[in-house]
């Protein structure tokens, strides 16, 4: 099957740094990558909508100066999460939608982010 | 605009019980899709299964099986004879346009124990 794959695992930074996550669909293309935060005991919430080629689209209250997205392959997305702060600390998990059908969405296993 | 409710924060059934889980959505669009995921404390979400919304038929993979009803608004999803290892939180999720994007719900935790 479709394997996503992101790195790092998990990371910790220190407050005011720069965090980057990686997001990359191993054996299939990718022309539409998600990327989702999930804090602890609740659910996934969409971030943005990434597009290779063009610019990430955010969803509302998202601050796209502060995660800043780039598509730039159909099988590489990055997340960067630019001077972290203790509340940005979270699960963040991308999806990759394969190019042959829409609803074929897989999920990476997730990059755990703690900011000290 | 797209809203799952999962009602059931958390369900503890001793193994070998049945559990269901119960999903309600919400949506505007004629087409959509509906999605059940399982999230273990590993953290990484396992896809369990995918309906549209002209599919009305019930599923059955093995311990799991789902029921749609369209004119309730419920997809819900049956553990049969629960196993330790069926312990995650559970996510319905629904997408209806075409870029896939996914609007989950709350969640339920299952624990199930020995």
């Amino acid at each position: 099957g479709a394997v996503v794959s992101q790195h790092p695992s998990w990371v910790i930074c220190k407050s005011g740094t720069s965090v980057k996550i990686e997001c990359r669909s191993l054996d299939f293309q990718a022309t539409t990558m998600f990327w989702y935060r999930q804090f602890p005991k609740q659910s996934l919430m969409l971030m943005a909508t990434s597009n290779e080629g063009s610019k990430a689209t955010y969803e509302q209250g998202v601050e796209k100066d502060k995660f800043l997205i780039n598509h730039a392959s159909l099988t590489l997305s990055t997340l960067t999460v630019t001077s972290a702060h203790p509340e940005d600390s979270s699960f963040y998990i991308c999806s990759a939608r394969d190019q042959t059908g829409w609803y074929e969405q897989y999920f990476g296993p997730g990059t755990r982010l703690t900011v000290t | 605009a797209q809203k799952v409710t999962q009602a059931q924060t958390e369900i503890s059934v001793v193994e070998k019980e049945d559990v269901t889980l119960d999903c309600v959505y919400e949506t505007r669009d004629t087409t959509y899709y509906l999605f059940w995921y399982k999230q273990p404390p590993s953290g990484e979400l396992v896809f369990l299964i995918r309906r549209n919304s002209f599919d009305e038929q019930n599923e059955i993979s093995g311990r799991y099986s789902w029921n749609f009803q369209k004119s309730t608004s419920s997809f819900n999803f049956t553990i049969t004879a629960s196993q330790v290892v069926d312990s995650a939180v559970y996510f319905c999720a629904t997408a209806g346009d075409s870029w896939g994007k996914l609007q989950f719900g709350a969640g339920t935790q299952v624990v199930v124990t020995p």
